[in-house]
């Protein structure tokens, strides 16, 4: 499995204001996705990052929210923009088709509360 | 809309038992599926996959798939305290598509 990374690990905001997460990934990857997950329940999936284009975003979560970026196989940032107390989650980023295998791998998440 | 079914728990099982937990899914086309361990406050964690009907063995842990019956599940053996956790269950059709998680399992072992 690689070894994924991300920053900040946590973080207090106030309202109104955007955060970017970063996830590093210590190899190249094809396919990166951003999960949040709120207090006590499952996985969300926000969209699919991909390299070189738009990315691909589940119902319910808009590219003005939630921009992505995928600059290269190995980076990509998510920004949590205008920000309210409903936006206090988990959020992960999750790499996968490693080695061919379409697996899953998660990094570490970055906790976000907005006050 | 497909779906992963997990009962939410929590299951409670005593130390050194064996742990059972299940999952079932809605779309007969899916063709992977995974286990991840949970803990309180960490990411989640891949344990087990399997893509083919029948048991697939990795130390005290064994995934069993019945595609006919569109079920799977996860046996935990000699049940340890630090198997405490949340168990998701997850399927994907294929190796480009996106995984479907269920809402998850709360494992508890009794001391």
């Amino acid at each position: 499995s690689a070894v994924i990374s991300q920053k900040p690990s946590r973080d207090i905001c106030q309202r109104g204001t955007s955060l970017t997460i970063q996830c590093q990934v210590d190899s190249q990857v094809t396919m990166m996705f951003w999960y949040r997950q709120q207090p006590g329940q499952s996985l969300t999936l926000i969209a699919t990052a991909n390299q070189g284009s738009e990315a691909t975003y589940e119902s319910g979560f808009v590219i003005d929210k939630f921009p992505i970026s995928r600059p290269n196989l190995t980076f990509s940032t998510l920004t949590v923009s205008n920000m309210s107390p409903e936006d206090s989650s988990i959020y992960l980023c999750s790499v996968g088709n490693l080695a061919g295998a379409d697996t899953q791998y998660f990094g570490p998440g970055t906790r976000l509360t907005v006050l | 809309q497909k779906e992963v079914e997990q009962n939410s728990g929590p299951l409670s099982v005593p130390e050194g038992a064996i742990a059972s937990l299940n999952c079932t899914y809605s779309d007969r086309g899916s063709q992977s599926f995974f286990w991840y361990r949970q803990y309180s406050g960490k990411s989640p964690e891949l344990i087990m996959f399997i893509y083919s009907n029948g048991d697939k063995e990795d130390g005290r842990f064994t995934a069993q798939l019945n595609k006919a019956s569109q079920y799977v599940s996860l046996l935990i053996r000699d049940s340890q305290p630090s198997d405490s956790a949340t168990y998701l269950c997850a399927v994907t059709m294929n190796r480009d598509d996106k995984i479907i998680f269920g809402k998850g399992t709360r494992l508890h072992i009794l001391p």
